[in-house]
């Protein structure tokens, strides 16, 4: 079946650092691909998604790029912000509606 | 647009006693919603798949008779905790999914706090 590997957390950075978060899956066919945030107490929120392979998906300075050949999907930002602390989660879904759902890593943010 | 609500946000109750859960999507008609179960530090737990005017598709290990779905209209469904106990304290979050022509995509209530003393 489907999953989603994350590097586990936390990951604790000074702010402006550079932000890599790992995420690799296995799937059939060509899944869809997502990183939602989660603020402390809080829902999930959609950060980026790529539905094909190269895709780049970006938002809010995070940006991660659609690896077929190595099942990636790496979530990137070039200078973290207090605020950017949370836990990301990495999914995907395989043409149905239902996600699977990566463990989750928490990131720390200090000034 | 796309903007999913739950309610209660956060609920204290007593064993024994029974707690529902509302999920609505509040500009958009949802056939299909999620309910998901997160526990401190875990990720999300996919508890049920609502569909509308039909029966919940429960995941494995999910007692459907404790936790009760319902999907009566396009833009609500409700979760309802049985006989919570102790153990039933978690966050539940909801999710509603959209799909047009050249998207699909679920989109998440802020999600419920219980807590059963």
């Amino acid at each position: 079946g489907d999953s989603v590997t994350q590097m586990e957390g936390p990951v604790t950075l000074s702010e402006e650092a550079f932000l890599t978060i790992n995420c690799t899956y296995t799937a059939t066919g060509y899944p869809s691909l997502f990183w939602y945030v989660q603020y402390p107490g809080e829902g999930l929120q959609l950060l980026l998604k790529a539905t094909k392979a190269d895709d780049k998906g970006s938002n809010k300075g995070f940006e991660a790029t659609y690896r077929k050949e190595t099942t990636s999907f790496h979530l990137e930002k070039g200078s973290v912000q207090v605020s950017d602390s949370a836990v990301y989660f990495c999914a995907l879904t395989s043409g149905y509606s239902t996600l699977t759902f990566g463990k989750g890593t928490m990131l720390l943010v200090s000034p | 647009g796309a903007v999913v609500s739950q309610h209660p946000s956060w609920v204290i109750c007593k064993s024994g006693t029974s707690v529902k859960i509302e999920c609505r999507s509040l500009d958009f008609q949802a056939t299909t919603m999620f309910w998901y179960r997160q526990f401190p530090k875990q990720s999300l737990m996919l508890m049920a798949t609502s569909n509308e005017g039909s029966k919940a598709t429960y995941e494995q290990g999910v007692e459907k008779d404790k936790f009760l779905i319902n999907h009566a209209s396009l833009t609500l469904s409700t979760l309802t905790v049985t006989s919570a106990h102790p153990e039933d304290s978690s966050f539940y979050i909801c999710s509603a999914y959209l799909a047009g022509e050249s998207y699909n995509e679920q989109f998440f209530g802020p999600g419920t706090r219980l807590t059963v003393l």
